[in-house]
Order: structure tokens, then C-alpha cells, then sequence
């Protein structure tokens, strides 16, 4: 069946650093791939999508680009922030019915 | 996008009873979703709700213990029944157009605990 595989957290980084966070996936058909981030004590929030092979997904200095050869959509940032600090979910969809696959999310903390 | 919002943020319960979330939409969507996110976990569909339906509901979730309502595009409610410490939880909802690529727009969650 489809399914979605996250590197595990939790994932530590000083501030500026390169951030990449892989996520590879397995599905039939066409999927459409999702960044999805999650603050403390918050809901989810769209980080970025990608509908189709190549597309790159892009917002606040985040970016992952849909990689049908590899089956891989890795998330990256070139200097994160303490605010990043987050757990992150990646997520695809094929159904018709349009319901999501998650990964297991990945927690990631940044370090002043 | 669509603005979400769940009452009660948070609650704690004593076993055997049961509490209704509402999930509240400032924009009519086709489809809204219900979730379980279990402590330091990813999310588990717990239904579908779409309005002037039954939901639709995931292996292992079954409507006596989450009954759902969907009056209207822009409401639904989950009822989390006979409540036991396992299911102290996260309850989100979710809003979606529907159709593969669209974007699910997540509620702010209701943190449960059961004692």
C-alpha cells in the first residue's frame, strides 16, 4: 500500500545551519506530496506541496522538490531559526477521495 | 485557505464518560476529516464527514465510539464515547475541497486527557 517514510527525530541543529529532512514515499499512481509543520501546542500548517514530478514546493525559506526517479520529497532550508523549531510531516495523496498518507514526523530542534 | 476553529481546546475527563468536539469552518468545504493524534505520534483518520452523508469511518474506528454529525458545510461534531485513558489524545479536525493536490487546512486541536 502507499506509505510514507520519514527520517527519524529528534533532529538538532544550531542556528544557521543547513537543515534537510528526508522523507521518501511508496504509492501507486501519481501522487501529490505535502510539507506539513507543526508548533508546539499548535495544529498543523501547510508548509509546501508539489503536484507533480519536478515541482518545486517553496515558503519561508523552505523548499522540497517532487523527485519521481528516487521517490523522494526532502525537505531543506539553508539557515534555520530557533523558530523553526517543529515537528514536520510529510504527507501524499492519491485518492480520490483525497486522503492524506503521513509520515511518522520528524521533531527538529534548533539550539541558539 | 480556511479559518478553523475547535472548541473545547483542551479538557480532562473521568473514565466512562464522553465529550463532543465542534469543528467550526468560516467557509462552506466539501469535505471535513477527523483525526486521532496520540502523544509524540503521527496522525490516524478516524472518519470522514461529509454533509447529507453517513461518514465514513477507518478500520479500527467504529461509530458507536465516535459518532459524528455534519448539519451543515461549515459545522461537524465527533463525540468521543465511553471515554477510557486510551484515548487521551489530540482530536484534530480538517477541511479539504477534495480532489488529489488540494490542501487539508488543520483546526487548532483538542487536547484530551482521560483519567
Amino acid at each position: 500500500g502507499d506509505s510514507v517514510t520519514q527520517m527519524e527525530g529528534p533532529v538538532t541543529l544550531s542556528e544557521e545551519a543547513f537543515l534537510t529532512i528526508n522523507c521518501t514515499y511508496t504509492a501507486t499512481g501519481y501522487p501529490s506530496l505535502f510539507w506539513y509543520v507543526q508548533y508546539p501546542g499548535e495544529g498543523l500548517q501547510l508548509l509546501l506541496k508539489a503536484t507533480k514530478a519536478d515541482d518545486k514546493g517553496s515558503n519561508k525559506g523552505f523548499e522540497a522538490t517532487y523527485r519521481k526517479e528516487t521517490t523522494s520529497f526532502h525537505l531543506e532550508k539553508g539557515s534555520v531559526q530557533v523558530s523553526d523549531s517543529a515537528v514536520y510531516f510529510c504527507a501524499l495523496s492519491v485518492d480520490s477521495n483525497y486522503q492524506l498518507i503521513w509520515g511518522a514526523g520528524t521533531k527538529l530542534i534548533i539550539k541558539p | 485557505s480556511a479559518v478553523i476553529s475547535q472548541k473545547p481546546s483542551r479538557d480532562i475527563c473521568q473514565r466512562g464518560t464522553s465529550l463532543t468536539i465542534q469543528c467550526q469552518v468560516d467557509s462552506q468545504v466539501t469535505m471535513m476529516f477527523w483525526y486521532r493524534q496520540q502523544p509524540g505520534q503521527s496522525l490516524t483518520l478516524i472518519a470522514t464527514a461529509n454533509q447529507g452523508s453517513e461518514a465514513t469511518y477507518e478500520s479500527g474506528f467504529v461509530i458507536d465510539k465516535f459518532p459524528i454529525s455534519r448539519p451543515n458545510l461549515t459545522f461537524s461534531t465527533l463525540t468521543v464515547s465511553n471515554m477510557s485513558p486510551e484515548d487521551s489524545s489530540i482530536y484534530l479536525c480538517s477541511v479539504g475541497r477534495g480532489g488529489q493536490g488540494e490542501t487539508q487546512y488543520f483546526g487548532p486541536g483538542t487536547r484530551l486527557l482521560v483519567l
